[in-house]
């Protein structure tokens, strides 16, 4: 039973172009939303998160967007730059409190960025 | 650097093998993960310790222990390593919710 999905298991975009990256899930307790970034043979990186409560979230050239009605979520790169090619896993929490959150990762959207 | 350190990088074991996969972090985490990669799976969770002194079973703990040693030591273990564990193993650390992990560079382990 996958709770986070990610259906494209790779993009290819323009550099300077926009590159939209998509999740969705099925736990509507899930209460932070995650994105991370993972070149080879590196460990994944946090990029970026939201709160439930929340619609969007910027951090300089990513913008992740949640809308919970459809139970989706989508991270933004504007422009894609030839660094941004990477895996990127979006990932979900549900609280437990006590600093532990249960996260749940999606399986992964490659995306390469073409000069 | 501040971060979290696996050892080791790359390993090979013969089934029924054990071995252990040391991990430290120098944030002042409470709470540390161990995690593996297989292709098409993402990234699964096998053992977590919220705090030192507690772990707790994550998503496919079988055939996985793991030791809390103190608040900068999480170590995972194989006691009868079998090919089915040849994966990418990657600890982490992290805080509070919305913060994200960090995590280590990885265990390439492969199980002949």
């Amino acid at each position: 039973d996958q709770q986070v999905k990610q259906n494209s298991p790779s993009l290819s975009v323009q550099e300077g172009r926009i590159s939209i990256l998509n999740c969705d899930y099925t736990n509507s307790m899930f209460d932070y939303f995650l994105w991370y970034k993972k070149y080879p043979a590196e460990g994944p990186t946090f990029l970026i998160s939201i709160s439930s409560i929340k619609d969007k979230n910027e951090d300089g050239r990513f913008t992740v967007f949640l809308n919970k009605s459809a139970k989706h979520l989508s991270l933004h790169i504007v422009p894609s730059q030839p660094g941004d090619s990477a895996v990127y896993f979006c990932a979900a929490s549900g609280g437990m409190g006590g600093g532990y959150q249960k996260v749940t990762f999606g399986t992964g959207t490659k995306l390469q960025v073409i000069p | 650097n501040a971060g979290v350190t696996q050892t080791p990088k790359f390993q090979v074991l013969k089934t029924g093998q054990s071995m252990t996969l040391q991990c430290a972090q120098d944030m002042n985490h409470n709470s540390m993960y161990w995690y593996r990669q297989d292709p098409g799976m993402g990234l699964r969770l096998i053992y977590y310790s919220a705090s030192e002194g507690t772990t707790d079973k994550g998503e496919v703990p079988n055939g996985y222990n793991v030791s809390r040693l103190n608040k900068r030591e999480f170590s995972l273990r194989l006691e009868s390593a079998a090919p089915s564990q040849t994966s990418v193993y990657f600890c982490a650390s992290g805080t509070g919710a919305g913060y994200g992990y960090t995590f280590g560079s990885g265990t390439r382990l492969t199980v002949v």
